[in-house]
């Protein structure tokens, strides 16, 4: 689980607002991935980008959006159109693809009031 | 789109006692991910299996995947206080995307 990184741990915003996560990885993987957790809930699927300057819509899209400008780092964007953005959100990434294994970043814990 | 189901959701047993977590996909899956997510922390792959009827051991660990490529259980024998977590299991069943299953959380009672 070393080489990803996430930050803040925790995180308030006020409701309207717009909020990044940030997620930085070491691993010179070309995959990455954002899941959100909610109890009892399990992993949803987000946002992924398999290469530089790509990234495709996951299971619960809708309010958030994301850029893979370096192969580095994947920023989530956390919209005001998220109805329900309290959340752990966390970060993984892959050498390649789905069939590799996942390596997680540490989360954010987002509250927004 | 593909399902990943998982049980028991819950789980609560004694230390020393074995624990059976099973997973069950709506599709075939070409492999089959575990991780574990211990109380305030991030999942931590544990394995993952490919071939079908593969059972693979970790010390107290077991874990198969069926015939069919549809299902897959991690046995835990004689449970230790840190086993506690939640256990995940994910497959891909031939898309782009990992799908995990919504997580057996385990606590053992000392």
């Amino acid at each position: 689980d070393g080489g990803i990184t996430q930050s803040p741990k925790y995180l308030f915003r006020k409701e309207g607002q717009n909020v990044t996560l940030s997620c930085e990885q070491n691993l010179n993987h070309d995959a990455m991935y954002w899941y959100r957790q909610d109890p009892g809930q399990g992993l949803r699927l987000i946002y992924y980008s398999q290469i530089v300057n790509d990234f495709q819509k996951g299971d619960i899209a809708e309010g958030y959006s994301v850029s893979r400008e370096k192969k580095e780092s994947f920023p989530l964007t956390v919209t005001s159109a998220q109805k329900n953005p309290t959340a752990f959100y966390l970060c993984a990434s892959s050498i390649r693809d789905n069939t590799d294994t996942q390596y997680f970043g540490p989360g954010t814990r987002l509250t927004v009031l | 789109g593909q399902q990943v189901m998982q049980i028991p959701q819950y789980q609560h047993v004694q230390e020393g006692e074995d624990f059976t977590t099973y997973c069950n996909s709506s599709t075939t899956l070409s492999n089959i991910q575990w991780y574990k997510q211990r109380p305030g922390g991030h999942p931590v792959f544990l394995i993952q299996l490919v071939k079908s009827g593969e059972v693979k051991k970790q010390k107290r660990l077991t874990f198969q995947f069926g015939e069919a490529k549809k299902n897959s259980s991690l046995h835990i024998t004689a449970t230790q206080t840190t086993d506690v977590g939640t256990y995940f299991c994910a497959g891909d069943g031939g898309s782009e995307k990992l799908v995990f299953g919504k997580g057996t959380k385990l606590t053992v009672n000392p």
